[in-house]
């Protein structure tokens, strides 16, 4: 069965680096997304892309996020300089599989626990 | 604003017997509601999807009921294990291509 896959599964970096997480979508999947679960809390949106580009995003998702579909597969999140607060899971997600009628049923990635020290 | 409410956080229940976890949202007109499991660590997976028009809907051990009137959906695991142990997550969705927005969930604790 077609998955989302996510590298790495764990991240560790120091304040004020660059970090690109990287994700592969379902591959007849057109809708494309960002999640992070700080620990103990809820699954929170941070961006979603269609057509090469935004098309929602959350307040957490400021300027120093930034997503990118480079080629036809992988689907990649940029912070530019982490900061302490940005420690979390990180899911990809994808949908757009007609199939299922029409109803968005997001397929989530197995996450990348990133650690900012 | 819109919020989703599932009947506790935590849920615990003996090996073998039903397990049904409760699910109230309010200001949404959801055009379907689906359920997902999240276990710890990994990210949410999908289960079941319930459209406004279908009162039940099964798939195994699984049973999910959608009252709109009520704005309630009821996630039912008959005979249920200890490998069902895990968060589920309900999420309306009025339909289209949006996002997800996740409550907290109810942790389910099955006790051999």
């Amino acid at each position: 069965e077609p998955e989302v896959t996510q590298t790495p599964s764990h991240q560790v970096t120091q304040m004020g680096q660059e970090v690109i997480l990287r994700c592969v979508p379902i591959s007849n999947h057109l809708y494309f997304y960002w999640y992070r679960q700080i620990l103990g809390q809820k699954v929170e949106f941070l961006v979603s892309f269609y057509n090469n580009e935004i098309s929602e995003k959350s307040e957490i998702f400021d300027d120093q996020f930034s997503v990118e579909r480079p080629d036809g597969s992988n689907f990649t999140l940029k912070i530019r300089s982490t900061k302490l607060e940005d420690s979390a899971m990180y899911f990809c997600a994808s949908s757009g599989d007609w199939t299922s009628g029409g109803a968005d049923t997001q397929y989530f990635g197995p996450g990348t626990r990133l650690t900012v020290l | 604003s819109q919020k989703i409410e599932q009947n506790s956080e935590a849920l615990n229940i003996q090996e073998g017997k039903t397990a049904t976890l409760t699910c109230n949202y309010t200001n949404y007109s959801p055009a379907y509601l689906q359920w997902y499991r999240q276990d710890p660590g990994r990210g949410p997976v999908f289960l079941l999807l319930i459209r406004e028009n279908e009162k039940e809907k099964r798939k195994e051990r699984l049973k999910v009921t959608f009252d709109t009137t009520l704005k309630q959906s009821l996630f039912h695991i008959t005979a249920s294990q200890p490998a069902d142990s895990a968060t589920y997550l309900c999420v309306p969705n009025s339909g289209g291509y949006q996002k997800v927005t996740f409550g907290i969930g109810t942790k389910l604790q099955v006790i051999p």
